[in-house]
Formats: C-alpha cells, structure tokens, sequence
C-alpha cells in the first residue's frame, strides 16, 4: 500500500463545467475525508465517510459538491458548474478508528488535486 | 464560533535554536490536537497527537505541550534544522479534524 492517491494531480477546466476527482484511501482505512485548502488557508473540511457511509456533509461548500463512496472503496467528489471561486487545491485523507471511535493516529493525506477554473 | 489561531507571521530561526510555534483555541473542548507539516503543493504529514489528559508529548526533535487551561498548545523543535522549513499546521478534534491557518517556518543555515 502507497498511501493514499488522488486523482488528477492538476486539472484545468472552463466556468461552468463539471469535475469529478478521485481519491483512493489506505486499504485498511475505514475513514475518508475530503478537505480543501486555498493559498495561506488550512485546510476547509467538506465531507467523510466512515466505511461506505457519509457521517458529515453539511459542510460541503454548496449543493454544486456532492461526494460518494460507493462500497467503502474509493471515494469521489464532483463539483458541479464549477465557478472561478471553486479554484484550490481539494486534498483527501484517511483514518483508522479503534473501539469507539478512538482516534490513535493522524490523518493520512494524499496530495491533493489541484483545480483551476478559468 | 470555535476559532484556531496560529502565529500568522512566518518564524525564522538559525539553524540549531528550537522553534516555537503557538496555537490557540477558543470556544472549544477538544478532546486531542495534532500537528501536521506541510511541504509546498503536497499533502499535510502527520506528526504528533496529544489527548486532552496529556500535558506533553516528545517524538525525537518534535516536543508538543496541550494545556486546556490556557487553551494553548506550543510545539517546539530542537536543534532545527533547514530541512525543517515548512508550514506547520495544528488541528483540533471534532467529528473531523479542524485545522489552523499554519505557521510558516524558515530555518537558516
């Protein structure tokens, strides 16, 4: 296991358009978590998932995001008419979680894909 | 509004002095916090996590301190290094983790 990827690195798209990114978590990872973070900010928190389940998504940025996870594989997070202010840098991160919910380690980023609208 | 604040100016230090950087919080409970680096157009890395009932925690140079007093934590490196430049980031706990704005650190030779 490589860690956890993302899928594009980069992507450059027109106003208007829909995107559609991917991350692939570490495998033995029950928690994925999108995140997205413009120059000088940290990271925004958007949505997770807990297995195949979305826990949180009130956070999404508008009803233009949605993100899926179907069979608690990997996850993808499509922006919709995307908009010159939806240009930053969407990172993905998994956990692991003990008994209860405890949480013993950090998260594990991917890279990020980095999007720009023009 | 729960609110996390880190210095926003950036730290620049001689190599071998320990950096210090603070993160404060407020209007918050946070069961434990992390510290993250983050290297320019990659990812966050972990470093180091500190439970609420925890006052410090070490991992080699790294040194954190959690003091839900002052709601404060303060992460120290040691003997720094120039290959320790990067931004450091704090997060608090929640159902997700809430980051910090970050802190900028320069270590020269």
């Amino acid at each position: 296991d490589t860690g956890v990827s993302q899928d594009p690195r980069h992507k450059i798209t027109k106003r208007g358009q829909n995107v559609t990114f991917r991350c692939d978590p570490i495998s033995e990872h029950n928690r994925l978590y999108w995140y997205r973070q413009t120059l000088g900010q940290g990271p925004e928190f958007l949505t997770y998932f807990q297995n195949e389940a979305q826990l949180e998504k009130s956070r999404l940025l508008s009803d233009r995001f949605s993100a899926e996870r179907p069979k608690g594989s990997f996850s993808t997070l499509e922006i919709q008419r995307t908009e010159q202010g939806d240009s930053a840098m969407y990172l993905c991160a998994s956990s692991h979680t003990g008994t209860g919910g405890r949480i013993d380690y950090g998260y594990t980023f991917g890279s990020g894909t980095r999007l720009t609208v023009v | 509004s729960q609110k996390i604040e880190q210095n926003s100016e950036a730290l620049n230090i001689q190599e071998g002095k320990t950096a210090t950087l603070t993160c404060n919080y407020t209007n918050y409970s946070p069961a434990y916090l992390q510290w993250y680096r983050q290297d320019p157009g990659r990812g966050p890395v972990f470093l180091l996590l500190i439970r609420e009932n925890e006052k410090e925690k070490r991992k080699e140079r790294l040194k954190v301190t959690f003091d839900t007093t002052l709601k404060q934590s303060l992460f120290h490196i040691t003997a720094s290094q120039p290959a320790d430049s990067a931004t450091y980031l704090c997060a608090f706990s929640g159902y997700a983790l809430n980051f910090g704005k970050g802190t900028s650190l320069l270590v020269t030779p």
